[in-house]
Formats: structure tokens, sequence, C-alpha cells
């Protein structure tokens, strides 16, 4: 069963706006990260934030999480080209289950418009 | 460093054929795994190590073996392919938890 939803599906948005996607899940957590997808590539990991950390930057990212909705967002500020992928976010089992495994989302199709 | 890589990158099979699959990294990680990507679907954990020696499975680990004789080496094996396995595998590993490095993948086309 997939832990972590995605929102939207897709999204095309033209080159230089702000891109944000959405991450649901169902159970408690200790990490949730986000990884990028280039057609026909494997993942690159993009960020990890602890249960304890309500938002984190990375360059252009933003991350924000709340456990109290299970959910999360990325935020791409200034869009380019180059960022036109899939976004899956990744969830291990939480502190009862070990985080040695991690259950991914079925992602967001990001399309920039030049 | 050439990090994570699988061999082959390609390759079609008949129902009811063998294969395995190889996965190598070079930054001495305790953990692997591997995923099969489907249409829609995202990643699903097909089985998993967490050192030399040792195996779990995953989500969907039937039709599937794996073997880790090796720290750096991860087979994932194929007694009996199947059309339904058709998919992309990726191998993948991490230090311990958190984050984890992907291969670039093996498409397995059968039919």
């Amino acid at each position: 069963s997939q832990q972590g939803e995605e929102d939207p599906q897709a999204l095309s948005i033209q080159e230089g706006e702000n891109a944000t996607m959405n991450c649901s899940y169902k159970t408690s957590i200790n990490n949730l990260q986000w990884y990028r997808q280039n057609s026909g590539r494997g993942l690159v990991h993009l960020i990890l934030i602890r249960s304890n950390e309500r938002e984190k930057h990375s360059g252009r990212l933003r991350v924000t999480l709340d456990t109290s909705k299970k959910s999360s967002s990325l935020l791409i500020t200034a869009s380019r080209a180059a960022d036109t992928a899939s976004y899956f976010c990744a969830t291990d089992a939480g502190a009862n289950f070990g985080n040695e495994k991690l259950t991914f989302g079925t992602g967001t199709r990001l399309t920039i418009i030049p | 460093n050439a990090g994570v890589t699988q061999t082959p990158k390609f390759r079609v099979l008949k129902t009811g054929q063998s294969m395995t699959l190889l996965c190598a990294q070079d930054m001495n990680h305790e953990y692997m795994y591997w995923y099969r990507q489907d249409p829609g679907m995202g990643l699903r954990l097909i089985h998993y190590s967490v050192g030399e020696g040792t195996t779990a499975k995953g989500e969907v680990p039937d039709g599937y073996n794996v073997s880790r004789l090796k720290k750096q080496n991860f087979l994932l094996g194929l007694e009996s392919a199947a059309p339904s396995q058709t998919s992309v595998y990726f191998c993948a590993s991490s230090r311990f938890w958190e984050t984890q490095y992907f291969g670039p993948g093996t498409r397995l086309l059968v039919l």
C-alpha cells in the first residue's frame, strides 16, 4: 500500500513561476524525504525533513512538514526548464517499525514551459 | 566513484525464462534495495538487505529472489519470468537509513 500520496498528479507552469506539490501520508513517521526523477533515469535525493522539523530549505527548494495533518509540501521557487521531472515523497515506517525501508508515493509530474 | 550501477540496462525475456539482475555499489553502504516501477504505481519495494548475508521481503516479493553474498553486490533473480514482471527495476543503496542512492534502472520486457 502507498504510504505517501502526491498531489497534484501533474503540474505545468511557466518558467520562472513557483511550483508547489503536496504529499499526504497515513501513519506516523520518523523522516520524510523528497526525490526527483528525470525521464528514464534513477531517483535523486533532494531533501530530508525529520518529524520534529517544520520547515527546511535547500537552495530553491523549501519543504514543510505538518505531522498533525500528516502532510508535507515541496516548493520549488523560480522554476527552470531543468526542473521538469517527476517528484516523489518517501516516508519511513515510523518509530515502532524502524526506518530502514521507505515507501514512495506515486509522484507529481512537473513540466516547466519555457 | 561510479555510485550504484545496474546490469543489464535492458532485457527481453520469454515467459518462463530466468534471469539475474546485478546491482553494485562502491560507497561501502550497508543497506541495499530492489524496487520495481510501473506506470501510475510509483516505486514498490521488492526485497532489501541491511547487511552482507542478510535479505528481507518488501511489499511485492513474490516471484523474485535475492542474494547479498558480498557487501557491494545485491542480486535480484527471476526464476520463471511472467508478463506481470514487465517493469523498470531500480536498485538503491544507503549508508544506514535516510538518503538512498539509486542506480539508472533496468528495463525488463517479458513476452
